[in-house]
């Protein structure tokens, strides 16, 4: 089974306005972490926001929030208010501990996110 | 220096060259992973170094050889190439708590072309 499921490959949002990419996930940690990336053109990935798995409440970074649900397994990324700059490809991710002592990272096949002006 | 930076940023390289990707890491992390990201696919993880250790070998070529001499510089060596191989590589580092600080931070990536 596929650890990280993303099942927008596009979308389109009209600048100024929200936007949704879903992300589930599967995994039997109970201690995992999940994590949004952005990745410009230039291919840098950069971090976005974090989620533990016992997080109570849901993650906000300024204009970005993720919408845990934890009992449907689902970790959607919500950009309010979109920018062009905006435009790139978003990328779910899930930390999970392996026996080693060391953090593995799972990535899901990504939504490239188009913004219009 | 903060954060992870990767040499060169570009690499072209025809199919009997030897070649090698570099990455450091100024953020004391003692985890170093290589990510492959071919067009349309989502990232392949290659290799995991914990504490200079190997610790993970994603059933990758042995025309990829990764090298971890210390806890800040994971190298990947590169030789007899395919033209398959084109993609961008990443090179991630990690600390091993499970707190927010346990995110993995990635460098700008290699973009190898194989000619």
């Amino acid at each position: 089974a596929q650890k990280i499921t993303q099942t927008q490959p596009g979308m389109f949002v009209q600048e100024k306005e929200a936007v949704t990419l879903d992300c589930t996930y599967d995994t039997s940690d109970p201690s995992y972490g999940l994590f949004w990336y952005k990745q410009p053109s230039s291919g840098e990935m950069i971090f976005l926001i974090y989620q533990g798995s016992y997080d109570q409440q849901n993650a906000t970074e300024g204009r970005y929030s993720l919408n845990f649900q934890k009992a449907r397994k689902s970790a959607n990324l919500v950009i309010s208010a979109s920018q062009l700059g905006d435009s790139a490809m978003y990328f779910c991710a899930m930390r999970e501990r392996t026996s080693y002592n060391f953090n593995k990272f799972y990535f899901g096949s990504g939504t490239k996110l188009n913004v219009k002006p | 220096e903060t954060g992870v930076t990767q040499t060169p940023r570009h690499l072209v390289m025809g199919m009997t060259n030897k070649k090698s990707l570099k990455c450091e890491q100024h953020l004391g992390h003692n985890a170093m992973y290589w990510y492959k990201q071919s067009a349309k696919k989502p990232l392949e993880l290659m290799f995991v170094y914990s504490l200079e250790e190997r610790v993970e070998n994603n059933s990758v070529p042995s025309r990829f050889s990764p090298e971890c001499p210390n806890s800040s510089h994971l190298f990947l060596h590169l030789h007899t190439l395919q033209p398959e191989d084109s993609a961008l590589y990443l090179c991630a580092s990690s600390g091993t708590g499970q707190g927010s600080s346990a995110e993995a931070f990635f460098g700008q990536g290699t973009r190898l072309t194989v000619v």
